[in-house]
C-alpha cells in the first residue's frame, strides 16, 4: 500500500537560512512524487514533481527537492528562506503500477521568521 | 486558482440537512476529484471522475454522493449532514496522463 510521512508538524527557520521539509514514502512500484504548498484561505498549489531522471528536481519559487531511492525520501529544500515562504507544505506520492490514486501527507507548517 | 472555482466558499448548516458543493473548471481537464482536509490528516479522497459518465468512490465516500454533469462541472452532495463532516473541502482537476493536480480555493463547511 502507498503511504507518505511528513515527520515534522512544524519547521521554524530564520529568513535567509536554508530550509528543509522532510518527506518519506512507501509504494509498490516506482514512485511519482510531488510537493504542494497551501497558503491561508487558498487551495493547494503544485510546486514540483519527480517522475524519472535527475534526482534533484527544481520547482517554483526557488524550491527544489531531492529524490533518494535508497532512503525512500523526497525532501523539499530552499537555499535561502523568505518570510513569504511561510505556509503549509504537503508531500504526495503515487506509484507507476497503473493506479492513479495520489496519497497526501499530513502536511508540515513552515514558519520563516524575519 | 481561478481556473478551478468552488461555491460556496463558506457554509454553515444544521445536522440532517442536505447540502451541495459545486465545482467548475475552465482548464479543459477530464479528471476531477473531491477531497476533504482535516487538521493533521492531510487530504483524503472522497470521489473521483475521469469522464462525464464515470464516477468512482475514494477512500471516504460514505455519507457523500457526486454528480458529473459536464466535463467542466463536478458537484458533491451530503445527503444528511452530520457534525463530523465539518471540514475543508477541495475540488481538483488533472489532465489524462498528467500527474499534478490543480486545486480550487476550497469550501469551509460547518455542520452544527
Amino acid at each position: 500500500a502507498q503511504s507518505v510521512a511528513q515527520p515534522e508538524d512544524q519547521v521554524n527557520v530564520a529568513e535567509g537560512n536554508p530550509l528543509t521539509v522532510k518527506c518519506t514514502y512507501s509504494v509498490s512500484g516506482n514512485p511519482y512524487l510531488f510537493w504542494y504548498v497551501q497558503y491561508p484561505n487558498r487551495g493547494l498549489q503544485f510546486l514540483l514533481k519527480y517522475i524519472t531522471g535527475d534526482n534533484l528536481v527544481k520547482g517554483s519559487y526557488g524550491f527544489e527537492a531531492e529524490f533518494n531511492k535508497s532512503q525512500t525520501s523526497f525532501h523539499l529544500k530552499k537555499p535561502s528562506a523568505l518570510v513569504s515562504d511561510s505556509a503549509l507544505y504537503f508531500c504526495a506520492v503515487r506509484d507507476d503500477t497503473g493506479g492513479f490514486k495520489t496519497i497526501f501527507g499530513a502536511g508540515t507548517r513552515l514558519f520563516v521568521k524575519a | 486558482d481561478a481556473d478551478v472555482t468552488q461555491t460556496p466558499r463558506n457554509r454553515i448548516t444544521k445536522t440532517g440537512k442536505r447540502i451541495m458543493l459545486e465545482c467548475s473548471q475552465t482548464k479543459g481537464h477530464d479528471r476531477m476529484y473531491w477531497y476533504r482536509q482535516d487538521p493533521g490528516l492531510g487530504l483524503r479522497l472522497i470521489y473521483y471522475s475521469f469522464d462525464v459518465k464515470d464516477i468512482n468512490k475514494g477512500e471516504i465516500s460514505d455519507g457523500y454522493s457526486v454528480s458529473r454533469q459536464a466535463q467542466a462541472k463536478f458537484s458533491l452532495s451530503l445527503e444528511s449532514a452530520i457534525p463530523n463532516q465539518t471540514a475543508l473541502y477541495f475540488c481538483a482537476t488533472s489532465e489524462q496522463g498528467s500527474n499534478e493536480q490543480y486545486f480550487g480555493p476550497g469550501t469551509r463547511l460547518t455542520v452544527t
